[in-house]
């Protein structure tokens, strides 16, 4: 139990264009998703928190309009990226916490998407 | 902020050797620390979650022990394989995200 799929797994865009990232909870509802950034060789660092039918809460130094976060139901968020440029190019990944059925204060990470922009 | 620190940043050892790797944080007002496993372009696979009442886990191989008042947590692995061979993150969950440590890169050499 516990899955977190996301999807994409890579994807390669033009300069300019928008990307769309998915994330589900499979078999739990996710009360919180997370969104994090892995630069090569760096830690992952959080970029925003989003909790379902409420605004995301975005990291010191995020563009919130850049990066689009939409929590519309418990098992999916999507995080938009917006005109992307070169310096997006990462690797994004996501996680789910629910705060019921024996899964609290746990994180279930999903498998990443590699994102390159051209 | 919470600051985490893994040492060492890169090790490399024969096959058969145990070894340890090195977590630290500096507030120690944590919920739990979690070891993840990841692979070159891959996500994380989680290996043990230590809740912040608890004192170490256990998992095959792996022991992570957690010393919550010095800022300290320990990942022992025994018998290494090459199939080790990864990267080990530590992640402390002190308020609602997890903050990590830049990851130790194991490699395992036959």
């Amino acid at each position: 139990g516990a899955v977190v799929s996301q999807h994409p797994s890579r994807v390669i865009c033009k300069s300019g264009t928008s990307v769309k990232i998915e994330c589900r909870s499979l078999d739990f509802q996710a009360t919180t998703m997370f969104w994090y950034r892995q630069f090569p060789k760096q830690s992952l660092m959080l970029m925003a928190t989003s909790n379902e039918g409420s605004k995301a809460t975005y990291e010191q130094g995020v563009e919130k309009d850049k990066f689009l976060i939409n929590h519309a139901s418990l098992t999916l968020s999507t995080l938009t990226v917006t005109s992307a440029h070169p310096e997006d190019s990462s690797f994004y990944i996501c996680s789910a916490e629910s705060r019921t059925g024996g899964l609290e204060n746990e994180q279930f990470f999903g498998p990443g998407t590699r994102l390159t922009v051209l | 902020k919470q600051e985490v620190t893994q040492i060492p940043a890169a090790l490399s050892v024969p096959e058969g050797e145990n070894l340890v790797l090195n977590c630290s944080f500096t507030d120690s007002a944590i919920y739990n620390l979690q070891w993840f496993r990841q692979d070159p372009g891959k996500g994380l696979t989680s290996l043990l979650l230590i809740q912040s009442s608890q004192r170490e886990q256990t998992s095959g191989r792996l022991n992570a022990s957690l010393d919550k008042s010095s800022g300290r947590s320990t990942l022992y692995i025994a018998a290494s394989q090459p199939g080790d061979s990864a990267t080990y993150l530590c992640a402390v969950a002190g308020g609602y995200a997890l903050n990590f440590g830049k990851g130790t890169s194991l490699l395992v050499t036959p």
